[in-house]
């Protein structure tokens, strides 16, 4: 049973594009949302996370909302940079004590 | 300062062998956690050691053990390898009480 579903899979933008990934969850028990980023060859790094309380988030040029009722989150990129091509992760967990509960991935592609 | 440090990056087995992955977590750090990532996937959570013991496990067989000691480090053993153990060992570390973990950027594992 997979708690944490992503799309798309993948994802081409053109340079200056809004790329928006998609997250859903079954879990109501899910109280941290983060988004990882990872290049290849390294490990995910923490992008940005929500937590339920809040409908929206901004660090930079990324943005998370967040629709507790609908339960689903999701990742925007602002003017977004060859540099994003990226894969990223949704996750969520109970805690923060609890394990982390990752999505499948999305691959990232800008294109200059 | 340096991040979460595993070792060794890459590592070639035999089926049936033993292997053993090192971890050293993030100065300040106390709790760690291992993942599984294989090709084109999510990481997949493994277990959680805090103050030297098995907190949480992930749906992993008994072939795949730990351990933490007195500095935080850790080891991830698994035994009796399988081709289908192919993947890349993620590490993470946090302080325990805060959210958001640090990820080593991994093992990559072969097993032939």
């Amino acid at each position: 049973q997979q708690q944490v579903k992503q799309s798309p899979q993948s994802l081409i933008v053109q340079k200056g594009g809004i790329p928006i990934i998609n997250c859903a969850y079954e879990n109501t028990a899910f109280d941290y949302f983060p988004w990882y980023q990872q290049f290849p060859g390294k490990g995910p790094a923490l992008l940005i996370a929500i937590r339920p309380d809040v409908s929206e988030k901004k660090e930079g040029r990324f943005t998370i909302s967040f629709n507790k009722s609908a339960k689903q989150f999701s990742l925007h990129i602002m003017d977004s940079q060859p540099g994003d091509s990226a894969t990223y992760f949704c996750a969520a967990s109970r805690s923060r004590d609890d394990k982390i509960i990752f999505g499948k991935g999305t691959r990232l592609h800008i294109l200059p | 300062d340096a991040g979460v440090t595993q070792s060794p990056t890459h590592l070639i087995k035999t089926r049936g062998q033993q292997v053993t992955l090192r971890c050293s977590p993030k100065s300040g750090h106390d709790t760690v956690s291992w993942y599984q990532q294989a090709l084109g996937q999510g990481p997949q959570f493994i277990f959680q050691y805090y103050e030297e013991e098995e907190r949480q496990r992930g749906n992993f067989p008994d072939r795949f053990s730990g351990h933490q000691f007195p500095n935080y480090s850790s080891e991830l053993n698994v035994n009796a390898l399988l081709l289908g153990d192919s993947a890349l060992y993620l590490c993470a570390s946090r302080f325990r009480g805060g959210y958001g973990y640090t990820f080593g950027s991994g093992t990559r594992l072969t097993v032939v």
